[in-house]
């Protein structure tokens, strides 16, 4: 079946701009993740989302970051006024929840954001 | 104290070796956690979850050692395609989502 996808896969973005990320999980999947990955390190959780709701997003580093999930589907994360420190890759994963909170993920490409 | 501490490697090993490496985590009421391998400038897939009672699936062998606060994996019989870089996860179960990825081990496998 189909995987996880993400587009664009690559944005560049003038310093300033805004910009949005789109997640489509795999179909049924109820939950959904968003990270962001610096080169060399490992995926920083950003947010999480139960259907249409956004239970978790400890993550988000400022209010220029927001997620919205309104049908309990397809996801966008939106980077307002981006700057430089935005630059990294964003990571969608999707999961069907189990027993006791293990989420076994499956993720996208990823979308490269480079802000210049 | 990182919440999730990997050993970056890299681990050269020649094809055919055992390596195996470790993955500790600071918050004992984690529950969750699994193994994940990510190729160069792809995405993260899912190796293995670790259970309690330890899990293998082929070559791959995963435990857990609640008390040390440590997971671990061992890679028996060594493949070229084997190389790429493996990160530790952890779900800290404080009440949120959040799902806590260690900054990952390097391994290449020469021939």
């Amino acid at each position: 079946g189909a995987g996880v996808s993400q587009s664009p896969r690559y944005k560049v973005a003038k310093r300033g701009q805004d910009v949005a990320l789109r997640c489509d999980p795999i179909s049924g999947h109820v939950s959904l993740f968003w990270y962001q990955q610096a080169l060399g390190q490992g995926p920083e959780f950003l947010t999480y989302f139960q259907n249409e709701a956004q239970l978790d997003k400890s993550g988000l580093p400022s209010d220029r970051f927001f997620a919205e999930r309104p049908e309990g589907s397809v996801s966008t994360l939106k980077i307002q006024r981006t700057q430089q420190e935005d630059s990294a890759v964003y990571l969608c994963a999707s999961s069907l929840p189990r027993t006791g909170g293990a989420y076994e993920q499956y993720f996208g490409p990823g979308t490269r954001l480079t802000v210049t | 104290r990182k919440e999730v501490e990997q050993d970056p490697g890299p681990f050269n090993v020649p094809e055919g070796a055992t390596v195996a490496f470790n993955c500790t985590y600071s918050n004992s009421a984690s529950q969750s956690f699994f193994w994940y391998r990510q190729d160069c400038r792809k995405e993260p897939k899912l190796l293995m979850s670790v259970y309690s009672s330890g899990n293998e699936d082929g070559r791959f062998t995963a435990q857990l050692n609640r008390a040390s606060q440590y997971i671990s994996l061992l890679i028996r019989d060594s493949k070229l395609s084997d190389s790429a870089t493996y990160l530790c996860v952890v779900n800290p179960n404080t009440g949120g989502f959040k799902t806590i990825f260690g900054a990952g081990t390097r391994l290449f496998v020469k021939a």
